[in-house]
């Protein structure tokens, strides 16, 4: 089965520094790779994702990386706010979601 | 409006007694799962199911079985609660099975303790 690890496990940055969240995945099969954010008490929210069609795809400040070839994708925040502080996990599927561990991000201001 | 809700969101309980856990979307999605975050916030997959079809069945003990009375409710019932069994439990719903390509949409969870 797929296997994804992310790294840091935590990152702490300053207000309107960037974050940057790798992950790299086992099955080359796999094809589509969500990144989910998770506040304090809540459940995870889909914030952006990709498929194995695109090397990059940006929403405002966040944006994903997708190299098939290393099988790693990454994901960078920019200009982070206060409202940025959470876990963060990415994801790769086969035929089912594996997520990464978890990055606690962290945004002193 | 709440798109996948889960009741209780709070669980607290006494080693081996029976619990359920409810879910239901209003997205109209075909299918629906259950997740477990332990307490290093790890998601596992549990199950999935589509259109009340159980298509994913990860390797979990059998004391937890889920329901799926219609394509918008997926219920959890775990017997014989152990102390491992101590996690938050996450419902989410997609369009289709996808391959599991499709965005999963989560609920807010139930946090069940077992004493």
């Amino acid at each position: 089965g797929e296997n994804v690890e992310q790294h840091p496990s935590t990152l702490s940055v300053q207000e309107g520094d960037s974050a940057v969240i790798k992950c790299t995945y086992s099955d080359s099969a796999s094809n589509y790779f969500p990144w989910y954010k998770q506040e304090l008490g809540k459940g995870p929210q889909l914030i952006i994702d990709i498929r194995s069609n695109v090397g990059e795809k940006k929403d405002q400040r966040i944006a994903v990386t997708l190299n098939k070839t290393a099988k790693h994708f990454s994901l960078h925040i920019t200009e982070t706010q206060p409202e940025d502080s959470a876990v963060y996990f990415c994801a790769a599927t086969d035929y089912k979601l594996s997520f990464g561990a978890g990055t606690t991000v962290t945004v002193r201001a | 409006d709440t798109a996948v809700s889960q009741t209780p969101k709070y669980l607290v309980t006494q080693m081996g007694n029976d619990k359920s856990i409810k879910c239901e979307q209003n997205l109209g999605h075909d299918t629906m799962y259950w997740y477990k975050q332990d307490s290093k916030k790890f998601l596992k997959i549990m199950f999935s199911y589509n259109n009340k079809e159980l298509i994913i069945n990860e390797t979990v003990p059998n004391r937890f079985s889920p329901k799926s009375p219609d394509k918008a409710h997926l219920n959890l019932h775990i017997n014989s609660l152990e102390l491992g069994d101590s996690a938050v439990y996450f419902c989410a719903s997609s369009h289709t099975s996808g391959a599991g390509t499709d965005t999963q949409y989560f609920g807010p969870g139930t946090r069940l303790t077992v004493l």
